[in-house]
This record gives structure tokens, C-alpha cells and sequence, in this order.
């Protein structure tokens, strides 16, 4: 069974920018998390998704957003980029809400570089 | 709120020693807690997870954990750690329902 992909791998930006950033999840899956992995803050949650609909939602800006397709494939959009912006940003996949937080997998990351 | 501490940001261990890395957790309820290792550039891999039952829970790759409530620990360890050790380790915690909580991680270094 194919892992978790996230396309791009790495991404340069420059600050007032927007990107996107996509995530497949694993065959079956149909919840996906997202989080922000920088030196100083550590992992942090961002937000899930579970058919379609924003399930939980980190401490985030709301230039921070997110969407799910029907197909369980996730998107996040960080709108007029700042510095702080620049991290790694993991996106896990995980079968159902609930129960399924027991274990999640993730995927290689988005290497986000804010100029 | 749940929260995680790794003490130890930094380990140099050498090759063919043994290796505990701590991990010490805030929670009210009974936290389902787990073990990610992350290599250089790549994704988190689970190591092992906790839910009920045996406190001593094994997992990939030799390592063990056990989770001590009393002390609200759930410490990882490995009687012989390898060169492919090397990455950094991540202890998290969630309540089965809620987001992961991950500690800061701690970096392994091996030395020959």
C-alpha cells in the first residue's frame, strides 16, 4: 500500500505570497491532519479533516486554511506568507476520527522557505 | 490541556550502549501515548504506541517503552543502539479523541 505523498517536497516563497500545499493520503484513509514543524516551536497541530469537513483546528491564523476533496486528498493554503512562515508542514493520514488518532502516518513533508 | 516534555534536547550515545530517552506527560485521563523517530529531511515513523494493557510495550527496530503513571512517564529505551539510530525522537500524547501533542523532540547522536 502506498504511503502518504505530499507534493511539493520543497517550496520557496516570497513574504505577501501564497502557496498551496497538497496531500494524498494512504489508500483508504479518510481522516488527514496537518501540522507545522519549525526549530523553535516544535510540531504543531494545524488542522483535520474528515469527509470534507474541518474537524479540529489548531491555534492558527486564519491566513492558515485548509480544504478536503471527496477523494480524502487534503490541500492547505497559507495566504500573505510572513517569515515565520518558513517550516516543514507534515500531513498525517488516518483511516476515521476517533479512535483512528491512535495511530496516524505520516508523510515526508513540504519544505516551505519564506524569502 | 495535555502537554509533553522531553528533558534531554540533545544525546550522544556510542555505538553498542544502551539508550533511555525520557518522556514526561501532562494528563488528566489515560493518555494513549506514542514514539515517532524522524531521519533528516523525512516524515515521522512510529516507533511504538501505548493504549492499555502492558505497560512495557515493544516496537520497531528493537526499542521499548514503558509507561509508568505513577511517575506520568513514558520513557523509550534500546539495549544496543546502532550508527542508523541517529535522527531525532518524538514522544506524543493525545486522549484517543484530540490532536497529537508532541514534545520538543530529543536529537541521538552515535559516535563509534
Amino acid at each position: 500500500k502506498a504511503g502518504v505523498t505530499q507534493t511539493p517536497r520543497y517550496l520557496i516563497k516570497t513574504r505577501g505570497q501564497q502557496v498551496t500545499l497538497s496531500c494524498s493520503p494512504i489508500s483508504g484513509h479518510r481522516s488527514v491532519s496537518w501540522y507545522q514543524q519549525t526549530p523553535g516551536q516544535g510540531l504543531q497541530f494545524l488542522f483535520e479533516y474528515f469527509s470534507e469537513t474541518q474537524r479540529n483546528k489548531g491555534n492558527f491564523p486564519g491566513r492558515f486554511s485548509g480544504r478536503q476533496f471527496s477523494n480524502s486528498r487534503s490541500e492547505m493554503n497559507v495566504s500573505t506568507l510572513e517569515l515565520g512562515d518558513s517550516a516543514l508542514y507534515l500531513c498525517a493520514s488516518h483511516p476515521v476520527p476517533g479512535s483512528s488518532y491512535n495511530e496516524q502516518f505520516f508523510g515526508p513533508g513540504t519544505r516551505l522557505t519564506v524569502l | 490541556a495535555q502537554s509533553v516534555t522531553q528533558p534531554d534536547i540533545h544525546i550522544t550515545v556510542s555505538e553498542g550502549a544502551s539508550l533511555e530517552l525520557r518522556c514526561n506527560y501532562s494528563y488528566g485521563a489515560t493518555p494513549y501515548l506514542f514514539w515517532y523517530v524522524q531521519s533528516p529531511g523525512q516524515g515521522l515513523q512510529l516507533l511504538l504506541k501505548y493504549f492499555s494493557g502492558d505497560t512495557l510495550v515493544q516496537g520497531i527496530k528493537g526499542f521499548e517503552a514503558e509507561f509508568k503513571r505513577s511517575q506520568s512517564s513514558f520513557n523509550l529505551r534500546k539495549p544496543s543502539v546502532h550508527w542508523s539510530d541517529a535522527a531525532e525522537y518524538f514522544c506524543a500524547v493525545t486522549s484517543g479523541n484530540t490532536p497529537l501533542v508532541f514534545g520538543k523532540g530529543t536529537r541521538l547522536s552515535v559516535i563509534a
